[in-house]
């Protein structure tokens, strides 16, 4: 059974950082793009991040580059979020998600939740 | 980037009858190799969303047969033949055919009425 266990999230105040993680299982990690996908409150779901399998690539919605890093270590079968200089604008719900074929998002995690408030 | 327009952004349906929600595309999302990468999402209440239709037709493992996903170009549809108490939530329709960025639509949300 496929598995995404997110943790990290929490409370940061503006201009501060913050790292995710996103806990694999159930599939073989390396095989597979992994991303992020974040929901603020009471509003809908916008992409955040895309890595390629080895970590070769990634791409970022513009409103994060130069502020955010995604990475993986395939060796944990973990996903990372690095997030810097962080905003109010950034408060979400931060989803781990697989990507198969397509850039389509097959299996998402529960969630971690990031409050940026002073 | 592409924007996916979903309507209506509300739908009150009465159970066991049926439901339509549309999602027009800015671009055509029909790839090079032919596919279309257009999924839809349904996300209960508290819940984390859940894909139920992939490449616009197919639908994901264990999703009910009364859920079922049609179009081309930049015209898509989400259809639920008869609607049950467990379909509340909201849907979002998603492209991953012209990326970066991965686009959604702004989410409908079915209640009962």
């Amino acid at each position: 059974e496929v598995q995404l266990v997110e943790s990290g999230g929490g409370l940061v105040q503006p201009g501060g950082s913050l790292r995710l993680s996103c806990a694999a299982s159930g599939f073989t990690f390396s095989s597979y793009w992994m991303g992020w996908v974040r929901q603020a409150p009471g509003k809908g779901l916008e992409w955040v991040a895309n890595i390629k399998k080895d970590g070769s690539e990634k791409y970022y919605v513009d409103s994060v580059k130069g502020r955010f890093t995604i990475s993986r270590d395939n060796a944990k079968n973990s996903l990372y979020l690095q997030m810097n200089s962080l905003r109010a604008e950034d408060m979400a719900l931060y989803y781990c998600a697989r990507i198969d074929n397509g850039a389509t998002h097959d299996y998402w995690g529960q969630g971690t939740l990031v409050t940026v408030s002073s | 980037d592409v924007v996916l327009t979903q309507s209506p952004l509300s739908l009150p349906v009465t159970l066991g009858q049926p439901a339509s929600i549309s999602c027009r595309s800015s671009q055509r999302l029909v790839y090079s190799d032919g596919n279309t990468y257009l999924d839809w999402f349904q996300q209960r209440p508290g819940q984390s969303p859940r894909r139920i239709i992939y490449r616009v037709s197919n639908r994901d493992s264990g999703v009910p047969d009364r859920f079922s996903g049609s179009g081309s170009d930049t015209d898509f549809t989400l259809k639920i033949s008869r609607v049950e108490a467990e379909d509340v939530g909201v849907y979002y329709c998603m492209q991953g055919t012209h990326w970066p960025p991965i686009t959604f639509g702004q989410g409908t949300r079915l209640e009962i009425k």
